[in-house]
């Protein structure tokens, strides 16, 4: 079965520092998706990137930097230089291509002035 | 253009009551997923609706709860005799396609904040 892992519970950060998000899976498919979600305060998720398994690029979109690496079966997102707006929990999740999109627990992010 | 958008936004009931939880996808949008998010807690897959096909309910918790999707377009997730245990927020996503042959990004609405007293 699929799972996705988010070690870390709680992060907390002080404005521009860097800050890294990991997100450990487990599948047995060969082809499968990545994903990470932002959910701020407001409660509604945003979507920030989708990644499948044969693309192993790093993708980076403004602070924002995905290191996707199979042989670890790691997806870590890391933020640089936060801002207090970057506070919010983020989510890692997993799909195998069918309906059951897995979600991990969820990082909560807490970036301070 | 819009997103999904889900009503209520809140909804406090009484232990034993029905309740009905909308949610409008994203136009054009032929897949449809209902989560749930318990406090402090990743989401919790319920069902999927893709087009005219038969849903996937396989992540539903219980016989008590169930849920349609008319003209292929709106949903309506009911749970009946409410327990407290089902204290949660409730998300719905859209996406454009869903299927197995490319997993599609699901959009989330706000969700509705359901509190069973």
């Amino acid at each position: 079965a699929q799972k996705v892992t988010q070690a870390q519970t709680e992060i907390s950060v002080v404005e521009k520092e860097d800050v890294t998000l990991d997100c450990v899976y487990e599948t047995r498919d060969t082809t499968y998706y990545l994903f990470w979600y932002k959910q701020p305060p407001s409660g509604e998720l945003v979507f920030l990137i989708r990644r499948n398994s044969f693309d192993e690029q790093n993708e980076i979109s403004g602070r924002y930097s995905w290191n996707f690496q199979k042989s670890t079966s790691s997806f870590n997102f890391t933020i640089t230089a936060s801002q207090v707006v970057d506070s919010a929990v983020y989510f890692c999740a997993l799909s195998e291509g069918n309906n059951d999109m897995r979600f991990g627990a969820g990082t909560r992010l807490t970036v301070k002035p | 253009g819009a997103g999904v958008s889900q009503s209520p936004s809140n909804k406090v009931t009484e232990k034993g009551k029905d309740v009905e939880l909308r949610c409008d996808p994203i136009s054009g949008h032929t897949a449809l997923y209902w989560y749930r998010q318990s406090l402090g807690q990743g989401l919790e897959f319920l069902i999927y609706f893709q087009g005219n096909s038969a849903p996937d309910k396989s992540g539903l918790p219980s016989d008590r709860f169930s849920a349609e999707r008319t003209g292929g377009s709106v949903s309506t997730l009911t749970i009946q005799r409410t327990q407290q245990e089902d204290s949660a927020v409730y998300l719905c996503a859209s996406s454009l396609a869903g299927g197995t042959l490319d997993q599609e990004t699901q959009y989330f609405g706000p969700g509705t904040r359901l509190l069973v007293l």
